[in-house]
């Protein structure tokens, strides 16, 4: 199994502040690497596939890169609507694993 | 729009059964996976399985073989999950999600979009 290591698990930042948040893989997954948003009581929402690709409607200042088995998640110019909880997911292969989450909270 | 809409709060006792629906609109069922995904409190976000709702074929995480069933009604286009013999740490809330395989930018993969509003399973004596 693909094991997903996120880091760092909590994140303290103002709003206008550039955030980045780094996963890293087992083994390599080429870019079958995914991020989501989640807030509380809310459904997860995807952010970018492919390690790089911004889903429609998602601001710009989110950008996904890596490739292999580092990819890193940063938000430029952060937004009171950002302070959420951000996953990383491998689609490589099943188990479809997550990393253990980044909780960024406001300063 | 393409939507997940999952049943209600249930609790149970251990030992006990859950059955949780998710029902899909705006989009062709048998076209795209369904994911369950759940988030025990305070944790993160754990993968349980999925299922091709065009042939019914399923896979499970490891941990939930044997526990866990997923299952669909094409005519309805809802999904369900299963997992009995429950315990304490099955409290969780318990999403569905589409998977989508596609283009993203130069490449062919698949990721989860959109997700259920999930449903909180509680499990109490």
């Amino acid at each position: 199994d693909i094991q997903m290591t996120q880091s760092p698990s909590s994140l303290t930042a103002s709003v206008r502040d550039t955030v980045t948040i780094t996963c890293r893989a087992s083994q390599s997954i080429s870019v079958f690497l995914n991020w989501y948003q989640h807030k509380p009581g809310k459904a997860p929402k995807l952010l970018i596939s492919g390690a790089s690709s911004l889903q429609s409607g998602v601001p710009s200042r989110f950008s996904g890169s890596g490739s292999g088995t580092d990819f890193t998640l940063t938000i430029s110019s952060l937004q009171p609507e950002d302070f959420a909880t951000y996953y990383c997911q491998q689609s490589y292969s099943t188990p479809y694993s997550f990393g253990q989450g980044t909780k960024l909270e406001i300063k | 729009q393409v939507q997940l809409v999952q049943s209600g709060a249930e609790v149970k006792k251990p030992g006990a059964s859950v059955k949780v629906s998710c029902k899909a609109s705006g989009y062709t069922f048998i076209n795209s996976d369904i994911n369950w995904v759940r988030q025990a409190t305070g944790q993160g976000l754990e993968w349980m399985g999925w299922m091709n709702p065009d042939n019914g074929n399923t896979g499970y995480a490891q941990q939930f073989q044997g526990r866990a069933t997923i299952t669909r009604n094409t005519s309805t286009g809802t999904a369900y999950l299963e997992l009995r013999s429950l315990r304490s740490e099955d409290t969780a809330v318990y999403y569905c999600a589409r998977g989508i395989a596609g283009v993203s930018g130069t490449y062919y993969t698949n990721w989860f979009d959109p997700w259920g509003q999930g449903t909180l399973v509680t499990v109490s004596s």
